[in-house]
């Protein structure tokens, strides 16, 4: 079965600084999606950026990008010039092809707070 | 665009109760998937449907859970009878991929407490 794991329960960041979020999954396939969602307090999932396996080019996304590791099977995520707004819980979920029908593993999540 | 919407946003009940959660996919999204969420267990999937079909309910936790996708526009998560420990948020998500690949758009959750 796939597992994804965030080993960061918890991180914090000032104002218009970089911060990276680590994710790790385990899988046998050969393609699938990654996927990073956020969850503001409002409890809405938004998704932040997404990157398909047979891709090598890393995703951005404005302020947002990826360092996708397909051997070491790693998908951390980097905001820079963080906001107050990104102040969240971050997910980083995995999606396998083929007959899974799109059905999303979630991480743990990584809480992330933006100082002033 | 609306998004995925449910309802309710919040509901309270006793145990051994019915309850009855709803959502209403985007329009075009042919895969519909319901999800729950709790400190303990996290994000997990409980159901999904392609083309109104149940594909897996391998998620669903118990028999006194159910749920049913009559048109492409609504389904319903059903729960009965309602124990505490079904407490949590659900939400419920749409896709317009091919066999449900690719991006999944969340509702705002329905929050379920039960006493």
């Amino acid at each position: 079965a796939q597992t994804v794991t965030q080993s960061q329960p918890e991180m914090s960041v000032q104002e218009a600084e970089t911060v990276t979020l680590s994710c790790t999954y385990d899988t046998s396939e050969s393609n699938y999606y990654l996927f990073w969602y956020k969850q503001p307090p409002s409890r809405q999932m938004i998704l932040v950026i997404r990157q398909e396996a047979y891709k090598q080019q890393n995703a951005t996304e404005n302020r947002f990008s990826v360092n996708f590791q397909k051997a070491a099977k790693s998908f951390s995520l980097k905001i820079s010039d963080s906001q107050l707004g990104d102040t969240a819980m971050y997910f980083c979920a995995y999606q396998a092809g083929g007959t899974s029908y799109g059905k999303l593993t979630f991480g743990q999540g990584t809480i992330l707070t933006v100082h002033p | 665009d609306a998004g995925v919407i449910q309802s309710p946003r919040h509901e309270v009940t006793e145990m051994g109760q019915e309850v009855t959660l709803r959502c209403k996919p985007i329009s075009g999204h042919n895969s519909l998937f319901w999800y729950r969420q709790t400190m303990m267990r996290g994000l997990e999937l409980l159901i999904y449907f392609n083309n109104n079909v149940p594909i897996d309910d391998s998620g669903m936790p118990e028999d006194r859970f159910s749920a049913k996708m009559p048109n492409a526009s609504f389904s319903t998560l059903k729960i009965q009878p309602s124990e505490p420990r079904d407490s949590a948020v659900y939400f419920c998500a749409s896709s317009s991929g091919l066999a449900g690949w690719g991006e999944q758009f969340f509702g705002p959750g329905t929050r379920l407490t039960v006493l």
